[in-house]
């Protein structure tokens, strides 16, 4: 059965330093998503992206965070700056254009 | 704004009894509902979702939840539980009807097996 991927499955980070969260999204979904879960909280929207573009982002999802799809296959969230509190498992979801969104295992970003 | 709450953060059951998870959601409409299950460490698994139709509906690994419009809820349940089915369990409402809504998750109830 087709599933989401995410790489790498932990990081560690200074903060500060820039990191790329990469996510492949099943192949013939057209709907892609990031999540994040910090230790022991419920899973929040970051934000959601459609045909090459931000559908919807939340408040968290501010200018130290980008996504980008570069190559039709890949889909990344990039954190330009990050802080101590970045620190989170991060979540990728894909959708295909009916309602059930497939998450991936997730990366654990730690923010040293 | 949609929610979704969790009453319980944590259950404890013995193995062999009967489970059920709380959920109530906040929606205006009749909404889109979700179960999922985190394994410690692990992603996001889906259990069973609610769209429209019979308001039972069965899942996985035995599971089975009911939507209740009147009452506002969607609670998770399993005749008889296993070690194996410790874990965080997130009950969700999709934000709206097109593709590209978000998910809302509620807090998550913590699952403990007794042996």
């Amino acid at each position: 059965e087709p599933e989401v991927t995410q790489t790498p499955s932990h990081q560690v980070t200074q903060m500060g330093q820039e990191v790329i969260l990469r996510c492949v999204p099943i192949s013939n979904h057209l709907y892609f998503y990031w999540y994040r879960q910090i230790l022991g909280q419920k899973v929040e929207f970051l934000v959601s992206f459609y045909n090459n573009e931000i559908s919807e982002k939340s408040e968290i999802f501010d200018d130290q965070f980008s996504v980008e799809r570069p190559d039709g296959s890949n889909f990344t969230l990039k954190i330009r700056s990050t802080k101590l509190e970045d620190s989170a498992m991060y979540f990728c979801a894909s959708q295909q254009g009916g309602e059930t969104q497939y998450f991936g295992p997730g990366t654990r970003l730690l923010v040293l | 704004a949609q929610s979704v709450t969790q009453p319980d953060i944590h259950i404890t059951v013995s193995e062999g009894a009967s489970l059920e998870l709380r959920c109530n959601y906040s929606y205006g409409a009749t909404p889109y509902l979700f179960w999922y299950v985190q394994s410690p460490g692990q992603g996001l698994q889906l259990l069973l979702k609610y769209f429209s139709g019979d308001t039972l509906v069965q899942g996985i690994k035995g599971f089975e939840a009911e939507f209740k419009r009147s009452q506002s809820s969607f609670n998770l349940r399993k005749p008889s539980v296993h070690w194996s089915d410790a874990a965080e369990y997130f009950c969700a409402v999709a934000s709206g009807y097109s593709s590209a809504s978000k998910i809302i998750f509620g807090s998550g109830t913590r699952l403990s097996i007794r042996p």
